[in-house]
């Protein structure tokens, strides 16, 4: 069952772009990796998801290797707006249905 | 679209008193499940179901039951609440599956017990 580690804690400042790695090293074959971003008081909402390579969408970049064991959240020129807890998550049954959240990594974005 | 909607959003029970969290979704998702989350931590999975009819054991289960008798529905039981039950409940619902894992998650449940 894989599980996945990150930093506890990040700061930025406005305008940069930001990186947050994720190492998971026993993703099983079948499993995306997934990465959502969650604000005080409010659910997580989901970010980005990939398998391999690199996969970009209007918010992030997701850059995954080819052994897939780690992957890397690049979020663009990043504003006040994006301080928030960002979590890297795999399914941790064989099915891909126990998403499970870890601490997650705390962004603070400063002017 | 209302999405995922999980009510009540406060609630403070005493120690022993039993609820119901409910939580429903209008996507036609076959996958659901709940979560509790501590002050300054991530999310944990208590319970979860892949279908009607289907439920399954998350990371913490004890000391909840839920039940899944409809796509839409899928509400949490708490048999006896208990002061280390104090958290934010969240629902979320996805299609399910290995390529599917964008989840939608309800504004919450904020419940205290005193």
């Amino acid at each position: 069952l894989a599980k996945t580690t990150q930093p506890i804690s990040m700061d930025s400042y406005e305008g940069q772009e930001v990186n947050i790695t994720c190492s998971h090293n026993n993703i099983a074959t079948n499993d995306y990796i997934t990465w959502y971003q969650q604000f005080p008081s409010q659910g997580p909402r989901f970010i980005i998801q990939g398998y391999k390579t690199k996969v970009t969408n209007e918010v992030a970049s997701l850059f995954i290797p080819a052994d897939r064991k780690s992957s890397t959240l690049s979020l663009p020129r990043v504003s006040l707006s994006d301080t928030a807890v960002y979590y890297c998550l795999v399914p941790i049954d064989n099915a891909g249905n126990m998403l499970t959240f870890g601490g997650g990594t705390r962004l603070m974005v400063k002017p | 679209n209302a999405g995922v909607t999980q009510t009540p959003k406060f609630q403070v029970l005493k120690t022993g008193q039993s609820m119901t969290l409910q939580c429903a979704q209008d996507m036609n998702h076959e996958y659901m499940s709940w979560y509790r989350q501590d002050p300054g931590m991530g999310l944990r999975l208590i319970h979860y179901s892949v279908g009607a009819g289907i439920t399954d054991q998350g990371e913490v289960p004890n000391g909840y039951n839920v039940s899944r008798s409809t796509t839409e529905d899928f509400p949490l039981r708490l048999l006896s609440a208990a002061p280390s039950q104090t958290s934010v409940y969240f629902c979320a619902s996805n299609r399910g599956g290995h390529d599917s894992t964008e989840a939608f998650f309800g504004q919450g449940t904020r419940l205290t017990v005193v």
